[in-house]
Protein backbone atom coordinates (compact mmCIF):
# COMPACT_ATOMS: atom_id res chain seq x y z
CA UNK A 1 0.00 0.00 0.00
CA UNK A 2 1.21 3.19 -0.92
CA UNK A 3 2.13 5.63 1.66
CA UNK A 4 -0.30 8.46 0.58
CA UNK A 5 -2.77 7.69 -2.25
CA UNK A 6 -4.54 10.47 -3.91
CA UNK A 7 -7.03 9.93 -7.13
CA UNK A 8 -5.06 12.13 -9.81
CA UNK A 9 -7.83 13.25 -11.33
CA UNK A 10 -7.63 15.47 -13.64
CA UNK A 11 -10.97 17.18 -12.27
CA UNK A 12 -12.55 19.34 -14.62
CA UNK A 13 -14.93 21.68 -13.10
CA UNK A 14 -16.75 24.91 -13.90
CA UNK A 15 -15.71 28.24 -12.47
CA UNK A 16 -17.91 29.08 -9.75
CA UNK A 17 -18.79 25.10 -8.67
CA UNK A 18 -17.03 23.15 -5.03
CA UNK A 19 -14.91 20.20 -6.06
CA UNK A 20 -13.47 18.15 -3.25
CA UNK A 21 -10.55 15.99 -3.02
CA UNK A 22 -9.67 13.20 -0.72
CA UNK A 23 -6.61 11.30 0.44
CA UNK A 24 -5.57 8.26 2.99
CA UNK A 25 -2.26 7.62 4.66
CA UNK A 26 -1.20 4.16 5.63
CA UNK A 27 1.22 5.33 8.79
CA UNK A 28 -0.60 5.64 11.45
CA UNK A 29 2.49 7.31 13.44
CA UNK A 30 2.11 10.49 11.23
CA UNK A 31 2.25 13.60 13.03
CA UNK A 32 1.38 16.58 10.43
CA UNK A 33 -0.80 16.82 7.58
CA UNK A 34 -0.93 19.59 5.01
CA UNK A 35 -2.49 20.58 1.31
CA UNK A 36 0.22 22.27 -1.09
CA UNK A 37 -0.58 23.08 -4.66
CA UNK A 38 1.86 23.29 -7.37
CA UNK A 39 1.96 24.72 -10.46
CA UNK A 40 3.29 23.49 -13.68
CA UNK A 41 7.26 23.78 -13.68
CA UNK A 42 7.17 25.76 -10.03
CA UNK A 43 8.08 24.85 -6.38
CA UNK A 44 4.98 22.91 -3.95
CA UNK A 45 3.47 26.07 -2.47
CA UNK A 46 1.78 25.40 0.88
CA UNK A 47 -1.72 25.58 1.21
CA UNK A 48 -2.78 25.05 4.24
CA UNK A 49 -1.82 22.73 7.73
CA UNK A 50 -4.56 20.31 8.29
CA UNK A 51 -6.54 19.43 11.95
CA UNK A 52 -8.50 17.31 13.73
CA UNK A 53 -10.97 20.04 14.38
CA UNK A 54 -11.33 21.22 10.65
CA UNK A 55 -9.20 24.37 9.73
CA UNK A 56 -11.25 26.32 7.23
CA UNK A 57 -9.26 29.74 5.04
CA UNK A 58 -11.19 31.42 3.12
CA UNK A 59 -13.01 29.86 0.18
CA UNK A 60 -10.57 26.42 1.36
CA UNK A 61 -11.95 24.00 4.34
CA UNK A 62 -9.38 20.89 5.30
CA UNK A 63 -10.49 17.92 7.59
CA UNK A 64 -8.42 15.15 9.30
CA UNK A 65 -9.60 11.92 10.26
CA UNK A 66 -7.32 10.21 12.13
CA UNK A 67 -9.70 6.83 13.10
CA UNK A 68 -9.51 6.61 9.26
CA UNK A 69 -6.68 8.49 8.38
CA UNK A 70 -8.41 10.31 6.19
CA UNK A 71 -7.60 13.76 4.82
CA UNK A 72 -10.04 15.77 2.86
CA UNK A 73 -9.91 19.40 1.11
CA UNK A 74 -12.66 21.37 -0.16
CA UNK A 75 -12.64 24.31 -2.66
CA UNK A 76 -16.03 26.50 -2.75
CA UNK A 77 -16.37 29.13 -5.61
CA UNK A 78 -13.59 27.84 -7.30
CA UNK A 79 -11.63 30.37 -9.93
CA UNK A 80 -9.46 29.92 -12.51
CA UNK A 81 -6.34 30.41 -11.07
CA UNK A 82 -7.29 27.80 -8.80
CA UNK A 83 -6.23 25.25 -11.78
CA UNK A 84 -2.92 23.45 -10.41
CA UNK A 85 -2.15 20.11 -8.89
CA UNK A 86 -3.10 19.72 -5.12
CA UNK A 87 -0.53 17.48 -2.91
CA UNK A 88 -1.56 15.65 0.03
CA UNK A 89 1.62 15.63 2.33
CA UNK A 90 2.14 13.66 5.78
CA UNK A 91 5.17 14.34 8.07
CA UNK A 92 5.89 11.15 10.66
CA UNK A 93 7.02 13.72 13.26
CA UNK A 94 9.78 16.16 14.08
CA UNK A 95 12.76 16.98 11.53
CA UNK A 96 11.39 14.37 9.44
CA UNK A 97 11.10 14.75 5.58
CA UNK A 98 7.44 14.95 3.83
CA UNK A 99 6.12 12.19 2.06
CA UNK A 100 4.02 13.79 -1.05
CA UNK A 101 0.67 11.82 -2.73
CA UNK A 102 1.04 12.07 -6.17
CA UNK A 103 -1.21 14.83 -6.56
CA UNK A 104 -4.71 15.24 -7.74
CA UNK A 105 -4.93 17.80 -11.31
CA UNK A 106 -7.54 20.28 -10.92
CA UNK A 107 -8.36 22.09 -14.06
CA UNK A 108 -11.34 24.59 -13.62
CA UNK A 109 -13.08 25.56 -16.84
CA UNK A 110 -14.59 28.73 -17.75
CA UNK B 1 8.40 36.11 4.79
CA UNK B 2 8.32 32.66 3.78
CA UNK B 3 11.23 33.11 0.93
CA UNK B 4 13.55 30.25 0.15
CA UNK B 5 16.46 31.10 -2.46
CA UNK B 6 18.24 28.61 -4.66
CA UNK B 7 20.53 28.81 -7.33
CA UNK B 8 21.49 28.73 -10.11
CA UNK B 9 17.84 28.50 -11.55
CA UNK B 10 18.81 26.15 -14.43
CA UNK B 11 21.92 23.80 -14.93
CA UNK B 12 23.23 21.84 -17.14
CA UNK B 13 26.29 19.59 -16.73
CA UNK B 14 28.12 16.76 -18.30
CA UNK B 15 28.66 13.32 -16.22
CA UNK B 16 32.40 14.38 -15.39
CA UNK B 17 31.41 17.68 -13.75
CA UNK B 18 31.54 18.80 -10.64
CA UNK B 19 28.85 21.61 -9.80
CA UNK B 20 27.01 22.60 -5.98
CA UNK B 21 23.70 23.48 -5.91
CA UNK B 22 23.18 26.09 -3.03
CA UNK B 23 19.95 27.21 -0.96
CA UNK B 24 19.80 29.92 1.76
CA UNK B 25 16.39 30.99 4.56
CA UNK B 26 16.81 33.85 6.62
CA UNK B 27 13.42 32.87 8.41
CA UNK B 28 15.33 31.14 11.35
CA UNK B 29 14.75 27.98 10.30
CA UNK B 30 16.78 25.16 12.58
CA UNK B 31 15.83 21.93 9.50
CA UNK B 32 16.84 22.23 6.64
CA UNK B 33 16.10 19.76 3.58
CA UNK B 34 16.51 18.86 -0.04
CA UNK B 35 14.30 17.09 -1.92
CA UNK B 36 14.65 15.69 -6.07
CA UNK B 37 11.05 15.89 -8.35
CA UNK B 38 11.64 13.89 -11.62
CA UNK B 39 8.37 14.74 -14.07
CA UNK B 40 4.66 14.07 -13.57
CA UNK B 41 6.08 12.94 -10.09
CA UNK B 42 5.81 13.99 -6.86
CA UNK B 43 8.75 15.41 -4.65
CA UNK B 44 10.85 12.70 -3.01
CA UNK B 45 13.43 13.55 -0.38
CA UNK B 46 16.50 12.83 -0.24
CA UNK B 47 18.37 14.92 3.00
CA UNK B 48 16.97 16.40 6.64
CA UNK B 49 19.39 18.83 8.29
CA UNK B 50 18.18 19.31 11.60
CA UNK B 51 20.88 21.92 13.46
CA UNK B 52 23.21 22.12 11.13
CA UNK B 53 23.82 18.09 11.02
CA UNK B 54 22.79 15.42 8.85
CA UNK B 55 19.80 13.71 10.13
CA UNK B 56 18.79 11.90 7.42
CA UNK B 57 19.76 10.45 4.48
CA UNK B 58 17.42 8.65 2.28
CA UNK B 59 19.81 6.12 1.14
CA UNK B 60 21.12 8.95 -1.32
CA UNK B 61 23.77 7.77 -4.02
CA UNK B 62 27.69 9.15 -3.12
CA UNK B 63 27.60 11.13 -5.88
CA UNK B 64 25.06 14.04 -3.90
CA UNK B 65 27.05 15.19 -1.12
CA UNK B 66 24.67 17.35 1.21
CA UNK B 67 26.60 20.30 3.24
CA UNK B 68 24.99 22.63 5.93
CA UNK B 69 27.68 25.47 5.79
CA UNK B 70 25.74 27.26 8.90
CA UNK B 71 21.72 27.64 9.85
CA UNK B 72 20.66 29.58 7.05
CA UNK B 73 23.13 27.75 3.97
CA UNK B 74 22.43 24.45 2.33
CA UNK B 75 24.57 23.35 -0.02
CA UNK B 76 24.17 19.89 -2.73
CA UNK B 77 27.47 19.23 -4.12
CA UNK B 78 27.23 17.08 -7.16
CA UNK B 79 30.17 14.87 -9.06
CA UNK B 80 29.86 12.29 -11.56
CA UNK B 81 26.32 12.58 -12.25
CA UNK B 82 24.43 10.09 -14.51
CA UNK B 83 21.90 11.62 -16.98
CA UNK B 84 18.97 9.88 -14.84
CA UNK B 85 19.64 12.37 -11.98
CA UNK B 86 18.63 14.78 -14.44
CA UNK B 87 15.15 16.69 -12.31
CA UNK B 88 14.30 19.72 -10.15
CA UNK B 89 16.23 19.54 -6.45
CA UNK B 90 14.07 21.61 -4.60
CA UNK B 91 15.32 22.53 -1.18
CA UNK B 92 12.87 23.09 2.05
CA UNK B 93 12.82 24.45 5.71
CA UNK B 94 10.89 24.46 9.00
CA UNK B 95 10.87 25.53 12.29
CA UNK B 96 10.97 22.49 14.50
CA UNK B 97 7.84 23.77 16.08
CA UNK B 98 4.48 21.88 15.23
CA UNK B 99 3.56 21.59 12.85
CA UNK B 100 6.88 21.56 11.30
CA UNK B 101 5.08 23.51 7.69
CA UNK B 102 8.08 23.33 5.27
CA UNK B 103 8.50 26.42 2.75
CA UNK B 104 10.17 25.33 -0.77
CA UNK B 105 12.39 27.25 -2.86
CA UNK B 106 11.95 27.77 -6.43
CA UNK B 107 14.18 25.00 -7.25
CA UNK B 108 16.76 24.29 -9.55
CA UNK B 109 16.06 22.70 -12.78
CA UNK B 110 19.77 19.96 -13.60
CA UNK B 111 20.34 18.74 -17.21
CA UNK B 112 22.85 16.03 -17.12
CA UNK B 113 24.49 15.55 -19.93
Amino acid sequence: RKEVEQDPGPFNVPEGATVAFNCTYSNSASQSFFWYRQDCRKEPKLLMSVYSSGNEDGRFTAQLNRASQYISLLIRDSKLSDSATYLCVVRKGGADGLTFGKGTHLIIQP
Amino acid sequence: DTEVTQTPKHLVMGMTNKKSLKCEQHMGHRAMYWYKQKAKKPPELMFVYSYEKLSINESVPSRFSPECPNSSLLNLHLHALQPEDSALYLCASSHHSVPHEQYFGPGTRLTVT
